[in-house]
């Protein structure tokens, strides 16, 4: 199946700083990239959608000042939580899919775990 | 809120047993997903089901998807330690939406 990677795998920040993550596609061009949040022994929670040269669509709840998405490329999007606080802890997964809406099959990263000391 | 409902959240099995999750939607559903997770890891895809009342088999696992397109149902016979994990069936009336999941743990 698709491969996609997720970077950082862990990390560990202070209060109030920023933190940039990176969801590539490695063999295929995804139109279409979602982000998703979830704690623990919880399911996925839909944080935004985004397509490629587009602005994200970020799900009702979700800060849009927050959470920085852009996806500049078909392969790579990437998520920044800005000025981070204990209660953004979290793992944070992206997918993605090569089919506009998201209908087709997604394909996720291996995640992100965020622990804002 | 959530329009994809699962259950049972949890389901400890014997090995060696059968079990099933249910999966059930308040919209009509253009297709369902299945995925797993195992713990600690990401969620991982298993299956799609697009057809009405279509049935699919991978090895001891079977996915339905009901006539009206609004529930479904994965079935593992024989349920073995390696099917541990947390199953999540998705479905998107217009966007992907996950279920809560069911976290099935196995008994030797």
């Amino acid at each position: 199946g698709a491969v996609v990677s997720q970077h950082p795998s862990w990390v560990i920040c202070k209060s109030g700083t920023s933190v940039k993550i990176e969801c590539r596609s490695l063999d295929f061009q995804a139109t279409t990239m979602f982000w998703y949040r979830q704690f623990p022994k919880q399911s996925l929670m839909l944080m935004a959608t985004s397509n490629e040269g587009s602005k994200a669509t970020y799900e009702q709840g979700v800060e849009k000042d927050k959470f920085l998405i852009n996806h500049a490329s078909l392969t790579l999007s990437t998520l920044t939580v800005t000025s981070a606080h204990p209660e953004d802890s979290s793992f944070y997964i992206c997918s993605a899919s090569n089919q506009r809406g998201g209908l087709e099959t997604q394909y996720f990263g291996p995640g992100t775990r965020l622990l804002v000391l | 809120g959530q329009q994809v409902m699962q259950i049972p959240q949890y389901q400890h099995v014997q090995e060696g047993e059968d079990f099933t999750t249910y999966c059930n939607s308040s919209t009509t559903l253009s297709n369902i997903q299945w995925y797993k997770q195992r713990p600690g890891g990401h969620p991982v895809f298993l299956i799609q089901l697009v057809k009405s009342g279509e049935v699919k088999k991978q090895k001891r696992l079977t996915f339905q998807f009901g006539e009206a397109k609004k529930n479904s149902s994965l079935h593992i016979t024989a349920t073995q330690t390696t099917d541990v994990g947390t199953y999540f069936c998705a479905g998107d009336p217009d966007k992907l939406s996950f279920g809560a999941g069911t976290t099935v743990t196995v008994r030797a």
